[in-house]
């Protein structure tokens, strides 16, 4: 069984650029989750992929946007880069909504660094 | 505001002996509830998942759930050194995964041998 995969490992990248990170869901899981998680804090939800479909938001602005595949990975993208987006970008994938169980499994993450 | 509440720590505790993490939450009518171990510079691993008043054992690990007073700890025994990392709550509200999920700042567990 493939686990979550994400890349790249790290970046940096200069204020007001834009980004694109990448997951690869856990074999047999359709629902993907991205999270923030910035030093010393515990991670907070983005939004939730299911099906190709934004199913659920956190309270993220719109410059974060993301996009799920037919086979499930997913991408998350954010313009207009602040400093403040300097945070370890975590991907969780889960075997869907209907699931109640709703376990999510994290990648090794992105590490961000805007300067 | 949903929130979920956590000791920062650090909570130190000798070799062998049992580690206790608690966790507070907001919201009465959360349907799950999750930990997950963190190492540091790691992204957070799961480690059990609890749904029903009551414990729930695997292992080393017991997770203990009480919505009546919105409380769910881990209790960890016969602590190794290995255990040491940042312990997450996490908490479902919704069931249906639309919130995400919401977690708390993590304690750090310290084990001493």
């Amino acid at each position: 069984e493939t686990g979550v995969t994400q890349s790249p490992t790290h970046l940096i990248k200069t204020r007001g650029q834009q980004v694109t990170l990448r997951c690869s869901s856990q074999s047999g899981h359709n629902t993907v989750s991205w999270y923030q998680q910035a030093l010393g804090q515990g991670p907070q939800f983005i939004f939730q992929y299911y099906r190709e479909e934004e199913n659920g938001r956190g309270n993220f602005p719109p410059r974060f946007s993301g996009l799920q595949f037919p086979n499930y990975s997913s991408e998350l993208n954010v313009n207009a880069l602040e400093l403040d987006d300097s945070a370890l970008y975590l991907c969780a994938s889960s075997e869907g909504l209907a699931d109640s169980s709703y376990e999510q499994y994290f990648g090794p993450g992105t590490r961000l660094t805007v300067t | 505001q949903k929130e979920v509440e956590q000791n920062s720590g650090p909570l130190s505790v000798p070799e062998g002996a049992i580690a206790s993490l608690n966790c507070t939450y907001s919201d009465r009518g959360s349907q799950s509830f999750f930990w997950y171990r963190q190492y540091s510079g790691k992204s957070p691993e799961l480690i059990m998942s609890i749904y029903s008043n009551g414990d729930k054992e695997d292992g080393r690990f017991t997770a203990q759930l009480n919505k009546a007073s919105q409380y769910v700890s881990l209790l960890i025994r016969d602590s190794q050194p290995s255990d040491s990392a940042t312990y997450l709550c996490a908490v479902n509200w919704s069931g249906g995964g639309a919130d995400g999920l919401t977690f708390g700042k993590g304690t750090h567990l310290i084990i001493q041998p």
